[in-house]
């Protein structure tokens, strides 16, 4: 089983640019593994960012995007918002099993 | 609009099962697999399995031997039974559709005797 790992925490002006990345243990992730971003916040679920390594849901905010990056994959967030302080996580579609990323704790300030 | 309503036991003693069922609305059940996911408190999101409309399962292959899932198209809604739980089993549950679009708001199931 792979594990997927994220940075523990990061911190973004308002209006600034953050990336987060996820790496897997197994190597390097490529869009077989559809990665998928989802962003919670305390006492919510987990709410569905980005499909399949670059996809929007409808409701995803435009200044969220998915890519990857040196073998990662990444979630780069451009213009960011007070309401963007929360939780990240990636999932990756591994060998028959979805695996999360450890989570990165993004600070707007 | 896809809304998914976990029932179950909030409170389990150790090595007893825990049991949870997902309602489904708003979509047919013949749509989506279905999945499940757990975050014990403080920490991170794990996925435990799935199950697809006709049966199919998926499951993490840590937890594999401890999980059974089960689907009931007729009455929308799946289970889910993990057994032999300790107090490391203590997590926020949540029921899922297995694109991960739509969540339950999570059952917090407590493991202590």
């Amino acid at each position: 089983q792979t594990v997927m790992t994220q940075e523990p925490s990061l911190t973004v002006s308002p209006g600034g640019t953050v990336t987060l990345t996820c790496a897997s243990s197994t190597g390097a992730v490529t869009s077989g593994y559809s990665p998928s971003w989802f962003q919670q916040k305390p006492g919510q679920p987990p709410r569905a960012l980005i499909y399949s390594t670059t996809d929007r849901h409808s409701w995803t905010p435009a200044r969220f995007s998915g890519s990857l990056l040196g073998g990662k994959a990444a979630l780069t967030l451009s213009g960011a918002q007070p309401e963007d302080e929360a939780d990240y996580y990636c999932l990756v579609s591994y060998r028959a099993s979805y695996v999360f990323g450890t989570g990165t704790k993004v600070t707007v300030l | 609009q896809v809304e998914l309503q976990q029932s179950g036991p909030g409170l389990l003693k150790p090595s007893g099962t825990l049991s949870l069922t997902c309602a489904v609305s708003g979509a047919s059940m013949s749509s989506y697999w279905w999945s499940w996911v757990r975050q014990p408190p403080g920490k991170g999101l794990e996925w435990l399995g799935e199950i697809s409309p006709s049966g199919t399962r998926g499951h993490n292959p840590s937890l594999r031997s401890r999980v059974t899932m089960s689907i009931d198209k007729s009455d929308n809604r799946f289970s889910l039974s993990l057994t032999s739980v300790t107090a490391a089993d203590t997590a926020v549950y949540y029921c899922a559709t297995s694109h991960f679009d739509y969540w339950s708001q999570g059952t917090l199931v407590t493991v202590s005797s």
